[in-house]
């Protein structure tokens, strides 16, 4: 079975960096065709693609967030972090992290976490 | 880059069909045959229901169905049922080797 969690702070200051862990089991993303995805969706609007990181390593950004916006993996672990520097309330959000296919359901999100909640405010 | 559009509600009684339209752009859906769809309810977490356009993850009501026209995509329900009732996204993958989602339609079962 497949399961993907988020986890982090619940509210942090505008100007600073945001942590976010996505902690999974029933795969592995050192198995080719395997990525993770990072979604957020801020209360009452819609889903916003953020960052995808592949079994390769390879990273790809959202082109209006790629300044800000760090994704990594520990394989042995089994975890994915992606970091957003310079909060502003409108960062404002519920992120998610989902598993993204490549040799299968291409660049579809199959499974998803249940999602965290972030409020950016002083 | 702007959202995929999407209309902002449809709405149906049970048993009728809808169809929900996400148009993009040469770059996004009309480039590739790599659009997904996913059904909200509120409070929860998106869930598969298309991918690569046309293809039902297992598990998912064969009453769902999807497909694409130049850069147009379209997902249908059929025998709209009262647990249909949710925000529905289409996503695509694009030229800038992004992801990007539609704005999000609302679907009311009457």
């Amino acid at each position: 079975q497949v399961t993907l969690r988020e986890s982090g702070p619940a509210l942090v200051k505008p100007t600073q960096t945001l942590t976010l862990t996505c902690t999974f089991s029933g795969f592995s993303l050192s198995t080719s065709g395997m990525c993770v995805s990072w979604i957020r969706q801020p209360p009452g609007k819609a889903l916003e693609w953020l960052a995808l990181i592949n079994w390769d390593d390879d990273k790809y950004y959202t082109i209006s967030l790629k300044t800000r916006l760090t994704i990594s993996k520990d394989t042995s672990k089994n975890q994915v972090v992606l970091t957003m520097t310079n909060m502003d309330p409108v960062d404002t959000a519920t992120y998610y992290c989902a598993r993204t296919g490549y040799y299968s359901y291409y660049y579809a999100m199959d499974v998803w976490g249940q999602g965290t909640t972030v409020t950016v405010s002083s | 880059q702007s959202a995929l559009t999407q209309p902002a509600s449809v709405s149906g009684s049970p048993g009728q069909s809808i169809t929900i339209s996400c148009t993009g752009t040469s770059s996004d859906v009309g480039g590739y045959n790599y659009v997904s769809w996913y059904q909200q309810h509120p409070g929860k977490a998106p869930k598969l229901m298309i991918y690569e356009v046309s293809n039902r993850p297992s598990g998912v009501s064969n009453r769902f169905s999807g497909s694409k026209s130049g850069n147009t995509a379209s997902l249908s329900i059929s025998g709209l049922q009262a647990e249909d009732e949710a925000d529905y996204y289409c996503c695509s993958y694009t030229s800038t080797s992004n992801l990007l989602f539609g704005g999000g339609t609302k679907l009311t079962v009457l």
